[in-house]
């Protein structure tokens, strides 16, 4: 069956540290997975894309790699901040057969702490 | 920067009563997209809406569902006789192009079905 699994678990970290949030997915063959971030009442925010024939990318603080033959993605944010903390979702795109449309993973909430 | 717009932020409906969902996409995006999320769970694909017409759907948006492009800016999804479940957030996300751009969420409107 088809899954997409991101940390189960919050994630706690300390402030200036590096946060690591998981994206693995089985039976997909996604063209581009999308990173967003979400606070409590809010709608996605988005963040980055990368496309399945791409290794990394970067905006400023945040890093986010592609590694299709393990058919996982990793989401970086580095010297993390309070004002980090909320709920980060993992979206695949451009599955076979799937169009355009987004299938999101059920989120990493994410608390930063002084 | 632009932004997608959605009122009512909250609808409170009658079970069976109909309801209108309103989205203003951003002005030149083409692509449009219904998504909807439970309290407590994943995001999860509605519709997509593409020249005036639907190019993809979820098992979820059956024949109680429809969208609209009523003029050059609205966007809405019509539930013509609600149900309990569903009782959700309703978010809207427009995008540039149809594969791979990222599409952008609104805020979404909280529907509570009594």
């Amino acid at each position: 069956s088809q899954k997409i699994e991101q940390n189960s678990e919050a994630l706690n970290i300390q402030e200036g540290k590096t946060a690591t949030l998981t994206c693995n997915y089985t039976n997909y063959s996604p063209a581009y997975l999308q990173w967003y971030r979400q606070d409590p009442g809010r709608g996605p925010v988005f963040l980055l894309l990368i496309r399945e024939n791409e290794k990394e990318k970067r905006k400023e603080r945040l890093k986010v790699t592609f590694d299709t033959t393990l058919k996982q993605s990793l989401f970086h944010i580095t010297a993390s901040q309070p004002a980090d903390s909320a709920t980060y979702l993992c979206a695949l795109g451009g599955v076979t057969g799937g169009g355009n449309k987004l299938t999101f993973g059920t989120g990493t909430q994410l608390k930063v702490e002084l | 920067e632009p932004e997608v717009t959605q009122t009512p932020s909250h609808q409170v409906t009658q079970m069976g009563q109909e309801v209108i969902l309103r989205c203003v996409p951003i002005s030149n995006h083409l692509y449009f997209y219904w998504y909807r999320q439970i309290l407590g769970q994943k995001v999860e694909f509605l519709v997509s809406f593409y020249n005036n017409e639907i190019s993809e759907k979820s098992e979820i948006f059956d024949d109680q569902f429809s969208v609209e492009r009523p003029d050059g800016s609205n966007f809405t999804l019509k539930i013509r006789s609600t149900k309990l479940e569903d009782s959700a957030m309703y978010f809207c996300a427009s995008s540039e192009e149809y594969q791979g751009q990222p599409q952008h969420f609104g805020d979404g409107t909280r529907l509570s079905i009594l």
